[in-house]
């Protein structure tokens, strides 16, 4: 099974701070990977799939890059609506593994 | 706009059994695999399952296998997760989750529903 590895775990951010997270596949999952966002008490909300592809209603802050087996998230402004937590997933096959989170928070 | 609503959560003893159902509104589901991911109380998302878009096939987490059973009924818009032998660790919020679509632009889990929880405690 693929396993994903997320890093950092927390991020401490201000607003207006440019923020990558990173996402490492045990194999390849080719560009079979997406992020979510989870904001406490809600559901995940999709946020890019397909490594890159931002989902309807994203704001162009978000950004996915990556391939293979390296995978990263940026937030190019971090906005007060963005402090979350992020998990990346593939869906490369099944089972499909989440990464561990990252949470996002004010510094 | 579909909507998916979770339901069959509850607090239930170790050893018993429990079945979460999934209804689509808004949308049809008979395209679309589906898949069930749980979160631990302050934990991460888990993947549990899936069904694919005409439930002939079936994959599960490792945990899973054996104990649980994913199901659909396109002809209710539903999905459904049994759970037997449950366990403390089985307690969590359940969510169930669209997921690929046949012939589609290869989104992801796409639309989610707000949970179900289950609490497994003697």
């Amino acid at each position: 099974d693929i396993q994903m590895a997320q890093s950092p775990s927390t991020l401490s951010a201000s607003v207006g701070d440019r923020v990558t997270i990173t996402c490492r596949a045990s194999q390849t999952v080719f560009n079979w990977l997406a992020w979510y966002q989870q904001k406490a008490g809600e559901a995940p909300r999709l946020l890019i799939y397909k490594v890159s592809t931002l989902e309807t209603g994203v704001p162009s802050r978000f950004s996915g890059s990556g391939s293979g087996t390296e995978f990263t998230l940026t937030i190019s402004s971090l906005q007060p609506d963005d402090f979350a937590t992020y998990y990346c997933q593939h869906y490369y096959g099944a089972p499909r593994a989440f990464g561990q989170g990252t949470k996002v928070e004010l510094k | 706009e579909v909507q998916l609503v979770e339901s069959g959560g509850g607090l239930v003893q170790p050893g018993e059994s429990l079945r979460l159902s999934c209804v689509a509104s808004g949308s049809t589901l008979d395209n679309y695999y589906m898949s069930w991911v749980r979160q631990t109380p302050g934990k991460g998302l888990e993947w549990v399952a899936k069904i694919t878009h005409d439930g002939s096939e079936e994959v599960y987490m490792d945990s899973a296998k054996g104990r649980f059973t994913i199901s659909r009924d396109n002809a209710k818009n539903s999905v459904y997760l049994q759970i037997n032998g449950l366990r403390v660790e089985d307690t969590a919020m359940y969510y169930c989750a669209r997921d690929w679509l046949v012939d589609g632009a290869g989104r992801a889990l796409d639309v989610w529903g707000q949970g179900t929880l289950v609490t497994v405690s003697s």
